[in-house]
């Protein structure tokens, strides 16, 4: 069965540092790789896509790198702030079918 | 049924018209949420339930769009006068409990094409 893991449930960095947010995923040829920051009791929002035929896409402190042959996509958020923590979801997507939500990383941010 | 349904699974049509869209979440979720995606696009977030809590509607793009869930538990989306740029999958997940981060379980999606 298809499966997405992210690297941990929570992830605590001191402010100014690069945070990196791991997503894994077995049994799914994705057309797109997407990532959502969730904030508590908010619904998730989009942040960033990457084909499958990209290997890094940026914008602002935003990078994603995917790579489709370890089935792997890394999310760094460069000069991290407070206000970068939230839940950062991955998700994949085939062309509309078969949407797929990772369980998501609880990022910190501390001061 | 134990997953997510949505219906129709394809809706045709015309410009001005209104379409209603429904979602039966899996039983015993409390929260429930709505997007739509355009073809290539990211997941748009539209509107979250969560129990008896006043909805999150932060993600309507306009008056025209509004959604209900009765019961706590089906949830209709509407879509009043519509217009081409609606046209979009509208996809409706449930999750058992979000404060522990639950997953997101999705239904197959409702296919809208406005002419």
């Amino acid at each position: 069965s298809q499966k997405i893991e992210q690297n941990s449930e929570a992830l605590n960095i001191q402010e100014g540092k690069t945070a990196t947010l791991t997503c894994n995923y077995t049994n799914y040829s994705p057309a797109y790789l997407q990532w959502y920051r969730q904030d508590p009791g908010r619904g998730p929002v989009f942040l960033l896509l990457i084909r499958e035929n990209e290997k890094e896409k940026r914008k602002e402190r935003l990078k994603v790198t995917f790579d489709t042959t370890l089935k792997q996509s890394l999310f760094h958020i460069t000069a991290s702030q407070p206000a970068d923590s939230a839940t950062y979801l991955c998700a994949l997507d085939n062309y509309g079918q078969n949407f797929v939500f990772g369980p998501g990383t609880r990022l910190s941010v501390l001061p | 049924g134990a997953g997510v349904s949505q219906s129709p699974s394809n809706k045709v049509t015309e410009k001005g018209k209104d379409v209603e869209l429904r979602c039966d979440p899996i039983s015993g979720h409390t929260a429930l949420y709505w997007y739509r995606q355009s073809l290539g696009q990211g997941l748009e977030f539209l509107i979250y339930f969560q129990g008896n809590s006043a909805p999150d509607k932060s993600g309507l793009p306009s008056d025209r769009f509004s959604a209900e869930r009765t019961g706590g538990s089906v949830s209709t989306l509407t879509i009043q006068r519509t217009q081409q740029e609606d046209s979009a999958v509208y996809l409706c997940a449930s999750s058992l409990d979000p404060s522990d981060q639950e997953t997101q379980y999705f239904g197959p999606g409702t296919r809208l094409l406005v002419l």
